[in-house]
């Protein structure tokens, strides 16, 4: 499987301000995801980060709060606007490998928000 | 839109006894049904997946039984031991078919005490 990396790992940060979570993927995939876990639960897809163009947003998600960029298939952001403690979660990175079409998450990154 | 249903939430079993854990889902369109393992602090893993056209799939002490008629789904643990404890997640595709957009149960905290 493809190698998935995520920066941060971990941030604490004040209400208001925003976030970007960088995820790198060690070789070129189609298909890229973010995903929150909030403490405690299951897993939620935010969005489809598609590449050169706009990302796909599932329902309860905006693009205004999320903002999602792919420049290339091997790298996206997800940046986490406008903070509130309720965004308090564990972001994922997740992809599609091309030869095994089955999906793969990042470490993660651990946002708290006070 | 899809749901998946996941039972039970808790689940402790002897060591070297078989764990099963149940999804049912909603939408008959969806076709791919993988099945994740998370322990305490780190990234879901994949443990099995299974597509539709296939009623069950087995890798060593672990299997997945789909029924499509039912619309549900089974993860069956063999011989367990306890670093099998953790929380395990069912999820379907949603849309039809993409293998990254999934809907995930709410998991199952398996506890294997020695």
């Amino acid at each position: 499987s493809a190698v998935i990396s995520q920066k941060p790992s971990r941030d604490i940060c004040q209400r208001g301000t925003s976030l970007t979570i960088q995820c790198q993927v060690d070789s070129q995939v189609t298909m890229m995801f973010w995903y929150r876990q909030q403490p405690g639960q299951s897993l939620t897809l935010i969005a489809t980060a598609n590449q050169g163009s706009e990302a796909t947003y599932e329902s309860g998600f905006v693009i205004d709060k999320f903002p999602i960029s792919r420049p290339n298939l091997t790298f996206s952001t997800l940046t986490v606007s406008n903070m509130s403690p309720e965004d308090s979660s564990i972001y994922l990175c997740s992809v599609v490998t091309d030869h095994t079409w089955s999906l793969f998450f990042g470490p993660g990154t651990r946002l708290t928000v006070l | 839109g899809e749901n998946v249903e996941q039972h039970p939430s808790t689940l402790s079993v002897q060591e070297g006894d078989s764990a099963v854990i149940k999804c049912t889902y909603s939408d008959s369109a969806s076709n791919y049904f993988p099945w994740y393992k998370q322990e305490l602090g780190k990234r879901p893993q994949l443990i099995i997946d299974i597509r539709s056209n296939v009623g069950e799939k087995k890798d060593q002490r672990i299997a997945v039984t789909l029924n499509k008629t039912a619309k549900h789904f089974s993860l069956h643990i063999t011989e367990t031991q306890p670093e099998d404890s953790a929380v395990y997640f069912c999820a379907a595709s949603s849309h039809g078919g993409s293998q990254g957009n999934l809907i995930f149960g709410k998991g199952t905290k398996l506890s294997v005490k020695p």
